[in-house]
């Protein structure tokens, strides 16, 4: 599986968007971008992922560019409850399915 | 209901004793996952069980043994408990181990060994 690079850390004003960059130069055809978040004592929990197409669900937007070598994970209205450590992750389809986790982005939304 | 538990929270104990983590889910999964998250924060996977088979053993110590009695519950037996073996430990499940199928993950279980 392809390796992801992320910034260590970032903030972001509560009720702004939350822009969270990911590169995968790396990437293969047939592997997609994930990305999941951890909160504070929590489990991890998936946000959304894509192949190649833009997508959107109700918690975030996933940005892909054209040569799928790096990618943005939007949260539109970033809330102090968004305040977690963001984790992208490029895998591809196998029988397996691990997740291979990096360092991810502690993202802390302030007031 | 929560769709990943695992058991106990939390679960303090002394080098050398044995002790099990268990794990359920209700979400009709048929892969099930174990991850171990260090003092550093990074989460390694550990194990996966595919229909009550074993699919994934990442290098694990031997002191550990996953068991899968049916395909909603996935344990964790850790034998002559070490120092480093403090971490926390998240059981995750997902509908099998291919592709476009997030995992659901528990909140862990967070080990101390004295």
């Amino acid at each position: 599986d392809a390796k992801t690079t992320q910034p260590t850390s970032m903030d972001c004003a509560e009720g702004r968007a939350a822009n969270l960059p990911c590169n995968h130069s790396t990437i293969s055809g047939n592997e997609y971008v994930y990305w999941y978040r951890q909160i504070h004592s929590q489990g991890p929990q998936y946000i959304i992922h894509g192949l190649k197409n833009n997508e959107t669900n109700e918690m975030a937007s996933l940005i892909i560019t054209e040569d799928r070598k790096s990618s943005t994970l939007i949260l539109p209205h970033a809330t102090l409850r968004d305040t977690a450590v963001y984790y992208c992750i490029v895998r591809a389809p196998s029988n397996t399915g691990k997740l291979i986790f990096g360092q991810g982005t502690t993202l802390q939304v302030k007031p | 209901d929560t769709a990943v538990s695992q058991t106990p929270k939390y679960l303090v104990t002394q080098m050398g004793n044995d002790k099990s983590i268990k794990c359920e889910q209700n979400l009709g999964h048929d892969t099930m996952y174990w991850y171990k998250q260090d003092s550093k924060k990074f989460l390694k996977i550990m194990f996966s069980y595919n229909n009550k088979e074993l699919i994934i053993n990442e290098t694990v110590p031997n002191r550990f043994s996953p068991k899968s009695p049916d395909k909603a519950h996935l344990n964790l037996h850790i034998n002559s408990l070490e120092l480093g073996d403090s971490a926390v430990y998240f059981c995750a499940s997902s509908p099998n181990g291919g592709e476009n199928q997030p995992q659901h993950f528990g909140d862990g279980t967070r080990l101390s060994i004295l």
